[in-house]
């Protein structure tokens, strides 16, 4: 079974500063990805990252990277140089491998950027 | 560029109705899904599709049905809607393929529904 946590409900972060949404996650499965959404208040999930399990380097998309730290089981988001357009829920998710495409999503952080 | 699109942007239903969500995507996936979002609890499983005619349950099926015609329309029934069922359902598709471009879910625009 797989299970993803995230254990900030909310976060605030000043305009043009970097933030640190944490996730860790729980699995039994030797191969698996890892994924952040981001959903704005219009309620569309918009995929941002993904980092696969034995990839060697963190993922990174632009302003977004993932701090991977497979031993400790984390895949923390970092936003940087956060902008009002940052304000939104951001989801951890994870999918294993073996024919298990059923991904797991975490509760979920709401992050709010103050001008 | 539209991939996911869900018929409904905004329901309103009263209780004992049966309600018909649409969902379909252009990208020829194979997987379906059904999610609902409630506040703190994050995105819940319905069921989901892997081919057509093809189901599973989720974590929450109870009082919901689906429907999967065609490869591309997955369609979540509330046989009797009941106003604990008021929500945010959003249909999400994927590849099953375990390739790193293929990998994410692409995500409707979610209904929100209401059950009066």
């Amino acid at each position: 079974a797989q299970k993803i946590t995230q254990t900030q409900p909310g976060m605030f972060v000043q305009e043009k500063e970097a933030v640190t949404l944490d996730c860790t996650y729980d699995t039994s499965d030797p191969s698996y990805g890892l994924f952040w959404y981001k959903q704005p208040s219009s309620g569309e999930m918009i995929f941002l990252i993904y980092q696969g399990s034995y990839d060697q380097q963190n993922a990174t998309e632009g302003r977004y990277s993932l701090n991977f730290q497979k031993a400790r089981k984390s895949a923390n988001l970092v936003i940087s140089a956060s902008q009002l357009g940052d304000s939104a829920m951001y989801f951890c998710a994870m999918r294993g491998t073996g024919g298990s495409y059923i991904p797991t999503f975490g509760r979920g952080t709401s992050l709010i950027v103050h001008p | 560029d539209v991939k996911v699109t869900q018929s409904s942007r905004y329901l309103v239903k009263r209780t004992g109705e049966k309600v018909f969500l649409e969902c379909v995507q252009d990208m020829d996936h194979e997987n379906m899904f059904w999610y609902r979002q409630d506040p703190g609890l994050g995105l819940r499983l319905i069921y989901f599709s892997y081919d057509v005619k093809m189901k599973e349950k989720g974590d929450i099926p109870e009082g919901y049905s689906v429907s999967r015609e065609k490869k591309e329309r997955f369609s979540l029934i509330l046989e009797s809607a009941s106003t604990n069922q008021t929500s945010m359902y959003l249909c999400a598709s994927t590849s099953p393929a375990w390739d790193r471009a293929h990998n994410e879910q692409f995500f409707g625009p979610g209904t929100r529904l209401t059950v009066l």
